[in-house]
């Protein structure tokens, strides 16, 4: 099956520091690559959509300034949390879109990455 | 709008017995629904998924059937293992590929 990476899986940073997250897809093309957020036992938070070679797009509540979204190619796109803070730390999770047979869409998750912001 | 509706746990069960966990739905088009599973520290995995009505998805030992006239997505599996212990997401996909996630059903099982 398709198999989304992440990295790194999990990072601790300083309160002020800058975060880069990436989100591959690695062994098939995707257009579009989805950003969420997973507070602990609470379900996932859809963040922003990510879409090769333009801007992404942000869910009602997500600062874009915060949380810079490339999706640099077909197979990559990166979440950078900027100037993190320690309500920042999650576990952030990827998802990628494929086109599955007869053009139906399925989305394959990357395995997240658990930041924590001290 | 869409939205997903799962039973909330936390649900205990002993190695062997009957798992069912409920999932009903929402949505004002013809929605694609999945079961997700999420095991400690680690990202979800798709379980299984189901594309029209009466559609059933199945693996692993675990069956959903996708039904229009109960808008339901039940997860069921006849004797859990151990190794069943995870978080498990109910979800729809509208047509337009946008996820709906339920609140996550955490199951334990004990030997």
């Amino acid at each position: 099956g398709a198999v989304v990476s992440q990295h790194p899986s999990r990072v601790i940073c300083k309160s002020g520091t800058s975060v880069k997250i990436e989100c591959r897809s690695l062994d098939f093309q995707a257009t579009t690559m989805f950003w969420y957020r997973q507070f602990p036992k609470q379900s996932l938070m859809l963040m922003a959509t990510s879409n090769e070679g333009s801007k992404a797009t942000y869910e009602q509540g997500v600062e874009k300034d915060k949380f810079l979204i490339n999706h640099a190619s077909l197979t990559l796109s990166t979440l950078t949390v900027t100037s993190a803070h320690p309500e920042d730390s999650s576990f952030y999770i990827c998802s990628a879109r494929a086109l599955g047979l007869a053009g139906t869409d399925t989305q394959y998750f990357g395995p997240g990455t658990r930041l924590t912001v001290l | 709008g869409d939205s997903v509706t799962q039973m909330e746990g936390p649900v205990t069960l002993s190695e062997e017995a009957c798992l069912t966990i409920n999932c009903t739905y929402t949505a004002t088009g013809y929605p694609s629904l999945f079961w997700y599973v999420q095991y400690p520290g680690e990202g979800l995995q798709l379980l299984l998924n189901a594309k029209k009505a009466d559609d059933k998805g199945s693996n692993k030992g675990f069956e959903a059937t996708y039904r229009k006239e109960t808008i339901s997505f039940h997860l069921e599996k006849g004797s859990v293992q151990v190794s069943d212990s995870a978080v498990y997401f109910c979800a729809l996909s509208d047509p337009g590929n946008q996820f709906y996630f339920g609140t996550g059903t955490s199951l334990t099982v004990i030997p």
